[in-house]
C-alpha cells in the first residue's frame, strides 16, 4: 500500500511557541490530505481537509488562525499549531487520498505543550 | 517486528451479523482503533479500545484481549451501507499507529 510519513512522531514544546507537523506521501501524489485530532480515549476528530494549491477547508469549531495548514505540493501538507497552549496537547494524525479512492494514514504526532 | 493481521475480504448478508478479527504484535501497546472507509471517502473513526473487554456502540461493538493480542469488530443488523473497508490499527509505546491492510466487507441482499 501507499506510504504516508508524518513527522515528528512526538514533540514537547513550551507554551506560546509554534509547532509544525509534516505529512508526506512518499510514493504517490496526494491531491487531498486530511488532518485529524484525537484526545485520549475519544473519537478521532476531523480538523480540516487540505487540497493541493488551495486553501484548506476547516471543520466547524476549528480555529483557522490557530491551526495553519499548507498544502504546497502534491506530496506535502503541513499543520502548524501557532502559539501553542497546554489545551492543544493532543494526538494529531494526517491521512492522504490516493486516486480519490483510498486513504492512508500517517503514524501520528503526539504533541505535549508544557 | 510490529505487525497487524486482518482478513482481506469478507462477505455477509444484509440483516446478519459479521465479526472482523484483528491480531497485532507491537512494541508496547497504547490502544487499538477501528476505522471504516467507504470508497472515495476519508476513513472515519469507529472505536478505540485500551482495556480488555467489549465496548458497544449501537450496531457496532469492538472487543479487545491484550493478553492475546487480539481484537474484533462486530457489526450487527447489517445494512447495505455497511459495505466498506474496515481498518484495524494498534498504537505502540511511542504512540505510533501500526496499520492493518484493511478488510473489505461486501454486503449482499
Amino acid at each position: 500500500g501507499a506510504v504516508v510519513s508524518q513527522h515528528p512522531s512526538w514533540v514537547i514544546c513550551k507554551s506560546g511557541t509554534s509547532v509544525k507537523i509534516e505529512c508526506r506521501s512518499l510514493d504517490f501524489q496526494a491531491t487531498t490530505m486530511f488532518w485529524y485530532r484525537q484526545f485520549p480515549k475519544q473519537s478521532l476528530m476531523l480538523m480540516a481537509t487540505s487540497n493541493e494549491g488551495s486553501k484548506a477547508t476547516y471543520e466547524q469549531g476549528v480555529e483557522k488562525d490557530k491551526f495553519l495548514i499548507n498544502h504546497a505540493s502534491l506530496t506535502l501538507s503541513t499543520l502548524t499549531v501557532t502559539s501553542a497552549h497546554p489545551e492543544d496537547s493532543s494526538f494529531y494524525i494526517c491521512s492522504a487520498m490516493v486516486r480519490d479512492t483510498e486513504a492512508f494514514f500517517g503514524q501520528g504526532t503526539r504533541l505535549t505543550v508544557v | 517486528g510490529q505487525n497487524i493481521d486482518q482478513p482481506t475480504e469478507m462477505t455477509a448478508t444484509e440483516g446478519a451479523i459479521v465479526q472482523i478479527n484483528c491480531t497485532y504484535q507491537t512494541s508496547g501497546f497504547n490502544g487499538l482503533f477501528w476505522y471504516q472507509q467507504h470508497a472515495g471517502e476519508a476513513p472515519t473513526f469507529l472505536s478505540y479500545n485500551v482495556l480488555d473487554g467489549l465496548e458497544e456502540k449501537g450496531r457496532f461493538s469492538s472487543f479487545l484481549s491484550r493478553s492475546k493480542g487480539y481484537s474484533y469488530l462486530l457489526l450487527k443488523e447489517l445494512q447495505m451501507k455497511d459495505s466498506a473497508s474496515y481498518l484495524c490499527a494498534a498504537m505502540d509505546s511511542n504512540y505510533q499507529l501500526i496499520w492493518g491492510a484493511g478488510t473489505k466487507l461486501i454486503i449482499k441482499p
